[in-house]
């Protein structure tokens, strides 16, 4: 079946390093990608998607796109921010059945 | 303001109860899901919902249950069979378009 596999934490940085967190995916279909980030307790919010290949999602300075190719969805930030800390979970979904299918999720700290 | 709403955010429930977890959402989506999420691990999927009165097992199903009566209603019923039900459970749905928004979660713990 489909599945999402992302690096394994936790990341640690400073503050404006450059970020990147791997992921890749196993598909039948086309499925639309996802990144999302999760604050300590709280639910998981949507930080950026990409519906086809090659299409390149970006918020707060995030980035990340869509590669056929290679199966791949890499989040990426120039410079990061201590405010940046937080859990981030790949994920994918298949319009044939409305399933998502998450990463383990990705802790990063990001040191002052 | 449209969003998801899950009742209660803490819950604590001695061994060999039923317990139900709210989700409500007003966001007019046809899709609706339930999370289970352990310390440390990733998102597994309970059950999920395309429409009202339809609903699908996900990869974790035993010992839970759900009802699907109303577009903006998606109860989790965690039942005694649940051998570890102790977990962070999030409700989500899904526009078609996709990219889920999420409850802020119900923590439960089993005394």
């Amino acid at each position: 079946g489909d599945s999402v596999t992302q690096m394994e934490g936790p990341v640690t940085l400073s503050e404006e390093a450059f970020l990147t967190i791997n992921c890749t995916y196993t598909a039948t279909g086309y499925p639309s990608l996802f990144w999302y980030v999760q604050y300590p307790g709280e639910g998981l919010q949507l930080l950026l998607k990409a519906t086809k290949a090659d299409d390149k999602g970006s918020n707060k300075g995030f980035e990340a796109t869509y590669r056929k190719e290679t199966t791949s969805f890499h989040l990426e930030k120039g410079s990061v921010q201590v405010s940046d800390s937080a859990v981030y979970f790949c994920a994918l979904s298949d319009y044939r059945d409305d399933k998502i299918i998450f990463g383990k999720g990705t802790r990063l700290h990001i040191l002052p | 303001d449209g969003g998801i709403t899950q009742s209660p955010k803490y819950l604590f429930r001695k061994e060999g109860q039923n317990v139900t977890l709210s989700c409500e959402q007003n966001l007019n989506h046809d899709a609706m899901y339930w999370y289970r999420q352990d310390p440390g691990q990733g998102l597994r999927l309970i059950y999920y919902s395309q429409i009202v009165n339809d609903f699908q097992k996900g990869d974790i199903a035993e010992g839970y249950s759900v009802s699907r009566e109303k577009k903006e209603s998606f109860p989790l019923t965690v039942t005694s069979a649940q051998k570890n039900p102790t977990a962070f459970y999030l409700c989500a749905s899904s526009p078609p378009a996709g990219g889920a928004f999420f409850g802020p979660g119900t923590r439960l713990t089993v005394l």
